[in-house]
């Protein structure tokens, strides 16, 4: 069975500083996908990023970055000089290969980042 | 492009009657379309997996007397909650999936809220 653990429920910080939102994973598969999405108040799921188990190299886009290490089973987001824009849910989540039947998601219990000015 | 929408996106009924919920991939063919439930401060919960053509995969725990769902065409998957009450009052997603080569990806619509008083 796949599992995604987001151990943070809620983290504060003041604008501008850095922020990490830890993911830890389960899945028996060794090819799978990872995500990241983000879920402001309005409740629309915005996507960031997908990663193939395969591709181990962090991303950088922006002020965002990620960091996967198949080692340790994690996918962590890190949020550089973070801005009140920022304050959102975001959930990691989890995929099994396209098996020509449906790729089904286990999300996350999702991390609530409350950025203040 | 892909762009899926959810109509309405609000709802507010009495305890007893039956609300619909449309999803609608707009620019692309969905074959599968999946039903999520997220209730306050939590994650979101797949219920079901709709397939054009064929009768829904309900998640365990899930009645599926309770919560229809209908994919009558490739671009229109609907969820029916009959009648309804108070606990059922819920933030619900719908995603419609693209296929790719390799992976099919997973497009979120903007969310339906249901108040069931």
């Amino acid at each position: 069975a796949q599992k995604v653990t987001q151990a943070q429920t809620e983290i504060s910080v003041v604008e501008k500083e850095d922020v990490t939102l830890d993911c830890v994973y389960e899945t028996r598969d060794t090819t799978y996908y990872l995500f990241w999405y983000k879920q402001p108040p309005s409740g629309e799921l915005v996507f960031l990023i997908r990663r193939n188990s395969f591709d181990e190299q962090n991303e950088i886009s922006g002020r965002y970055s990620w960091n996967f290490q198949k080692s340790t089973s994690s996918f962590n987001f890190t949020i550089t000089a973070s801005q009140v824009v920022d304050s959102a849910v975001y959930f990691c989540a989890l995929s099994d290969i396209y098996t020509g039947a449906n790729s089904k998601l286990t999300f996350g219990k999702g991390i609530t980042l409350s950025v203040r000015p | 492009g892909a762009v899926v929408s959810q109509h309405p996106s609000r709802v507010i009924c009495k305890s007893g009657t039956s609300v619909k919920i449309e999803c609608r991939s707009l620019d692309f063919q969905a074959t599968t379309m999946f039903w999520y439930r997220q209730f306050p401060k939590q994650s979101l919960m797949l219920m079901a997996t709709s397939n054009e053509g064929s009768k829904a995969t309900y998640e365990q725990g899930v009645e599926k007397d309770k919560f229809l769902i209908n994919h009558a065409s490739l671009t229109l998957s609907t969820l029916t909650v009959t009648s309804a009450h108070p606990e059922d009052s819920s933030f619900y997603i719908c995603s419609a999936e693209l296929r790719g080569v390799g992976y099919n990806e997973q497009f979120f619509g903007p969310g339906t809220r249901l108040t069931v008083l």
